[in-house]
């Protein structure tokens, strides 16, 4: 089992729409969840980061903790086509201290 | 501010050839790591560093050398270099503590090696 396990993809929504992500993660004591985005050909840029169970808004973005399942996801909405990109999951682990660890990422296309 | 930069930006190499990736920020974060980015395998740690002259591996260090004598540096080497070390290679740094654990990269090197 992968520390760090998320959808491929890709996962293709209209513009406007709602996109959903998820993640999920197998060390049950981690601390720190990190959602980045990366564009083709650039580097990952953070989006946001969410420490406690529940929900974290920022502008268009929420994301959403469920520690007890061991479970993250990233909610985008009023999709627009620049959210086109690939959207990566980090997690630090319990033991981590300073590390995280990635998942192989969701690519998500915006369609006008 | 110039952030976090790597240079080169695209490098080609040839099989044996040592070749040195450079990362360098301006934050005086504490960690530092490097990271390789390939097609179905995502991000994965190649070695990493919580300051000066303490760097420890991650997930493939195989092959790969670092040191880090200034904090704000943190080159990596390929002492011997393979086609399997073609990548895309990120530096990435943060600051120490917990909810300091945010890293931000670099652009990324590009590395062929023929």
């Amino acid at each position: 089992q992968k520390e760090v396990e998320q959808n491929s993809g890709p996962l293709s929504v209209p513009e406007g729409a709602i996109a959903s992500l998820n993640c999920t993660y197998s060390d049950r004591g981690s601390q720190s969840f990190f959602w980045y985005r990366q564009y083709s050909g650039k580097s990952p840029e953070l989006i946001m980061f969410i420490y406690s169970n529940g929900d974290k808004e920022d502008g268009r973005f929420t994301a959403q903790l469920n520690k007890a399942s061991q479970y993250v996801s990233l909610l985008i909405r009023d999709s627009q086509p620049s959210d086109s990109a690939t959207y990566l999951c980090a997690v630090r682990g319990g033991t981590s201290y300073g590390k995280l660890t990635f998942g192989q990422g969701t690519i998500l296309t915006v369609h006008p | 501010d110039a952030g976090i930069t790597q240079s080169p930006r695209y490098k080609i190499t040839e099989t044996g050839r040592q070749v040195t990736l450079m990362c360098h920020q301006t934050w005086s974060h504490s960690y530092m790591f490097w990271y390789r980015q390939d097609l179905g395998h995502g991000l994965r740690l190649i070695y990493y560093s919580a300051a000066a002259d303490i760097t420890d591996k991650g997930e493939v260090p195989d092959g790969y050398v670092v040191s880090r004598s200034k904090t704000e540096n943190f080159p990596l080497t390929l002492e011997s270099a393979t086609r399997s070390q073609t990548s895309v290679y990120f530096c990435a740094s943060s600051r120490q503590g917990v909810g300091q654990e945010t890293q931000y990269f670099g652009p990324g090197t590009r590395l062929l090696v023929l």
